[in-house]
């Protein structure tokens, strides 16, 4: 599986565009790039999903470069409610079977005032 | 409403006491997860269920014992837990087919266990 590494926390402030980068130097072939969303006290929530370029949801957009030696999840405008900690998740989706992602530390973002 | 309900959502046992964790998906998912989140650790897999088979265990000690009757239901029996077991055990379910898609895990939000 896939290792990646995204920095611990980030800080940024109501109505700020916010870029979370994640590092995944030996992802493979069939690998997807996943990213999750976590508040306290609540499981994780799927965010967004992409294999290449860019994926946008209502939600968010996922940058993934040509290498997919990593991927920026690009959260824009955010607010309050945004705190939350965000992890960054590579695996097949095609393998069949079960998921087998791998959650790691993940990156704790703080929005302020 | 998140698809994946879990029972109770707060449980305090003691050392010697028998408790069950509930999770029940309403999304006609084929898989089912046990994970477990420690205080400022990764969610750590327990265990995952694809059409009520198990078909991972983590290393977790027996004192955990999972139970998934039907593809909508997994059960964690608890018993003689230590307190370093007090975390948020989380359940998930995916779909699981070996020739589509696998669908992204949807989480309940966890059962937060205190063993004293």
């Amino acid at each position: 599986l896939a290792k990646t590494t995204q920095p611990i926390s980030m800080d940024s402030y109501e109505g700020q565009e916010v870029n979370i980068t994640c590092s995944h130097n030996n992802i493979a072939t069939n690998d997807y790039i996943t990213w999750y969303q976590q508040f306290p006290s609540q499981g994780p929530r799927f965010i967004i999903q992409g294999y290449k370029t860019k994926v946008t949801n209502e939600v968010a957009s996922l940058f993934i470069p040509a290498d997919r030696k990593s991927s920026t999840l690009s959260l824009p405008r955010v607010s309050l409610s945004d705190t939350a900690v965000y992890y960054c998740l590579v695996g097949d989706p095609f393998s069949g079977g079960y998921n087998k992602l791998i959650f790691g530390a993940g990156t704790r973002l703080a929005v302020h005032p | 409403e998140t698809g994946v309900t879990q029972t109770p959502r707060h449980l305090v046992m003691g050392m010697t006491n028998k408790k069950s964790l509930k999770c029940e998906q309403h999304l006609g998912h084929n898989a089912m997860y046990w994970y477990k989140q420690s205080a400022k650790k990764p969610l750590e897999l327990m265990f995952v269920y694809s059409l009520e088979e198990r078909v991972e265990n983590n290393s977790v000690p027996s004192r955990f014992s999972p139970e998934c009757p039907n593809s909508s239901h997994l059960f964690l029996h608890l018993h003689t837990l230590q307190p370093e077991d007090s975390a948020l055990y989380l359940c998930a379910s995916s779909q699981d087919t070996a020739s589509s898609y696998n669908s992204p895990l949807h989480f309940g939000n966890g059962t937060r266990l205190t063993v004293t």
